[in-house]
């Protein structure tokens, strides 16, 4: 059954470095999102992408954030400048289409921590 | 704006009995979609059911079943006959079609199965 998948599982990094998450969503999904959950909270949207431009965010995917898709099969989070508040699991999820009524499917997350 | 309440922070359950997890929301757009999704102790986000706000019956996928009370506006996720493994975080979220339809997740329900 085809799946997310998101690479690393596990990030360490310094306050102040760049990070890059990836994700490789599934084949024939075109909509593609990233969403965060700080230890013990909910999840959180960040940003929407669709047809190489991203189509919506939120107030948290401020000017340090940035995503990509620079091939056909890679979609990845950058983060500029991390600080000690963006600790937290990393979900990349893709849908088929972007409707109310599509399932989107969630990547295993890749968990950051920046100290 | 959308919004999500799980009232129930912890639930306990005995192993084979069922289970009720309350999910109530907040829209005013006649077409969303509801979704659960699970969360084991290893972090992922797994999709369990999803019920459409034009859907006439119930959602069933297999031991979820949702029912759903439109006009209440609950998404009750029920479990029938727990099992150890089905011990997480569930999370009840919502996607409605303004923009490109993020999802708007609850605080999330910890379920403990005991033996």
């Amino acid at each position: 059954e085809p799946e997310v998948t998101q690479t690393p599982s596990h990030q360490v990094t310094q306050m102040g470095q760049e990070v890059i998450l990836r994700c490789v969503p599934i084949s024939n999904h075109l909509y593609f999102y990233w969403y965060r959950q700080i230890l013990g909270q909910k999840v959180e949207f960040l940003v929407s992408f669709y047809n190489n431009e991203i189509s919506e965010k939120s107030e948290i995917f401020d000017d340090q954030f940035s995503v990509e898709r620079p091939d056909g099969s890679n979609f990845t989070l950058k983060i500029r400048s991390t600080k000690l508040e963006d600790s937290a699991m990393y979900f990349c999820a893709s849908s088929e289409g972007g409707g109310g009524q599509e399932t989107q499917y969630f990547g295993p997350g890749t968990r950051l921590l920046v100290l | 704006a959308q919004k999500i309440t799980q009232t129930q922070p912890g639930m306990f359950v005995q192993e084979k009995e069922a289970v009720t997890l309350d999910c109530t929301y907040d829209t005013s757009d006649p077409s969303y979609g509801l979704f659960w999704y699970k969360q084991p102790s290893s972090g992922e986000m797994i999709f369990l059911i999803y019920q459409g706000s034009y859907d006439q019956q119930n959602a069933t996928e297999g031991r979820y079943s949702l029912n759903f009370q439109k006009a209440r506006k609950s998404a009750n996720l029920v479990i029938s006959a727990s099992q150890l493994g089905d011990s997480a975080m569930y999370f009840c979220a919502m996607r409605h079609p303004s923009g490109y339809s993020t999802l708007t997740f609850g605080k999330g329900t910890m379920l403990l199965v005991s033996p």
